[in-house]
């Protein structure tokens, strides 16, 4: 079975700053894996993915991901946050087939002004 | 990108009615669809995966004759919470995947949020 790990419920970072949101991940096969970002009573948007090819995923808004296979982790990054990106964010993996998401607990971000 | 919808975005009804919510593939074929439901400052749990004319597959411990899902067309499946409780109240989130080269794609609905008196 696949799980998803995000180790920190909450990420406060300061408008300008980079800012890192962790996520870990185990699966049994070759996983693809995603981000996506959740406003207040609203549904996830689609960020960014790694299906194949580059480790190095760019995606929405800015962000990027890097799949590393050794150390099963696909952290998101962003180079210079901004206060809108204050969101709920969510790591998400699944199989080959039709299989569905898995989602990590989320990570609440809070880009201070 | 893909857009699913979900109506009604928000309902509020009183403890033993039912609930229908629906969600739609807009501009694709949904050959699979899922329901999430999602608790305050809580991650996704998956309740059940839908296939276009089967029955749906409820996950562990979801009770199937509380939530009915319909999958009858490659468009619309709907989520029916019978006899609601209060305890039923929840975001409600739907997603859909079609095949071809979207087959590891899901795209989600803005969902919907329960409220049970």
């Amino acid at each position: 079975a696949q799980s998803v790990a995000q180790p920190e419920d909450q990420v406060n970072v300061a408008e300008g700053n980079p800012l890192t949101v962790k996520c870990t991940y185990s699966v049994s096969g070759n996983p693809y894996l995603f981000w996506y970002v959740q406003y207040p009573n609203r549904g996830l948007q689609f960020l960014l993915k790694y299906i194949t090819g580059d480790n190095l995923v760019k995606g929405s808004y800015g962000f990027e991901a890097e799949f590393n296979k050794s150390q099963t982790s696909f952290h998101l990054k962003k180079p210079s946050a901004l206060v809108s990106d204050s969101a709920l964010y969510f790591c998400a993996v699944k199989l080959l087939g039709n299989t569905p998401l898995v989602f990590g607990k989320g990570t609440r971000l809070s880009v201070i002004a | 990108g893909a857009v699913v919808s979900q109506h009604p975005s928000r309902v509020i009804c009183k403890s033993g009615t039912s609930v229908k919510i629906e969600c739609r593939s807009l501009d694709f074929q949904a050959t699979t669809m899922f329901w999430y439901r999602q608790f305050p400052k809580q991650s996704l749990m998956l309740m059940a995966t839908s296939n276009e004319g089967s029955k749906a597959t409820y996950e562990q411990g979801v009770e199937k004759d509380k939530f009915l899902i319909n999958h009858a067309s490659l468009t619309l499946s709907t989520l029916t919470v019978t006899s609601a409780h209060p305890e039923d109240s929840s975001f409600y989130i739907c997603s859909a995947r079609g095949g071809g080269q979207a087959y590891n794609e899901q795209f989600f609905g803005p969902g919907t949020r329960l409220t049970v008196l």
